[in-house]
């Protein structure tokens, strides 16, 4: 069954602090990872995605790696902000369809002053 | 900058009754989707929808469920007989192309059901 496992659950940093975000898949066949940064009460914001023979993908301070070897994913935030408080989801698909993502639960991250 | 719209924002219903939660894509996009999200729970893919048919759906996605495009800019998705278990977050989304296309999402209906 294909599975996506976020950590930390939750993540709590102070403002200009650093932070990076672990996502492990057992998705198969891999096709991509996207990072989504989801606000309360809104829908998903696409951040970054990768295809198989990218390891690395930025979009402004944040940086995604994807080890597709190890199944693992990492987004990093570099000097965090406020309005950087969100939810943070790993999808990744198995497909060129719709159907075949698979959602991550979410690292829910909280930065503070 | 175009986004994807979707109305109404809340909606409460009985029971049973019919809803219909309506989305307006990006006006380039082809591509349409639906989605929902249990309260705490991950987001869960619904149906797609391209050149006016289903192209895949969910097993959630059953006969008490349908979508439609009944004019060129809006994107529907109808509950006949809704449960408690319906009650959720519903997110339109549309893209230009399938594949490793970026996604755009709308705002979401929250839908409660009692």
């Amino acid at each position: 069954k294909n599975q996506v496992e976020q950590s930390p659950q939750s993540l709590i940093i102070l403002e200009g602090k650093n932070c990076t975000l672990q996502c492990n898949y057992t998705v198969s066949p891999f096709s991509n990872l996207r990072w989504y940064k989801q606000d309360t009460g809104r829908g998903p914001v696409s951040l970054t995605i990768m295809t198989f023979s990218e390891n690395t993908k930025s979009n402004g301070r944040y940086t995604a790696t994807l080890d597709a070897d190890t199944k693992q994913s990492s987004l990093h935030i570099t000097a965090s902000q406020l309005s950087d408080s969100a939810s943070y989801i790993c999808v990744v698909s198995a497909g060129g369809t719709a159907s075949k993502l698979t959602f991550g639960t979410g690292t829910r991250l909280q930065v503070t002053l | 900058e175009p986004e994807v719209t979707q109305t109404p924002s809340h909606q409460v219903t009985q029971m049973g009754q019919e809803v219909i939660l309506r989305c307006v894509p990006i006006s380039n996009h082809l591509y349409f989707y639906w989605y929902r999200q249990i309260l705490g729970q991950k987001v869960e893919f619904l149906v797609s929808f391209y050149n006016n048919e289903i192209s895949e759906k969910s097993e959630i996605f059953d006969d008490q469920f349908s979508v439609e495009r009944p004019d060129g800019s809006n994107f529907t998705l109808k509950i006949r007989s809704t449960k408690l278990e319906d009650s959720a977050m519903y997110f339109c989304a549309s893209s230009v192309r399938l594949g490793g296309e970026t996604q755009y999402f709308g705002p979401g209906t929250r839908l409660l059901v009692l």
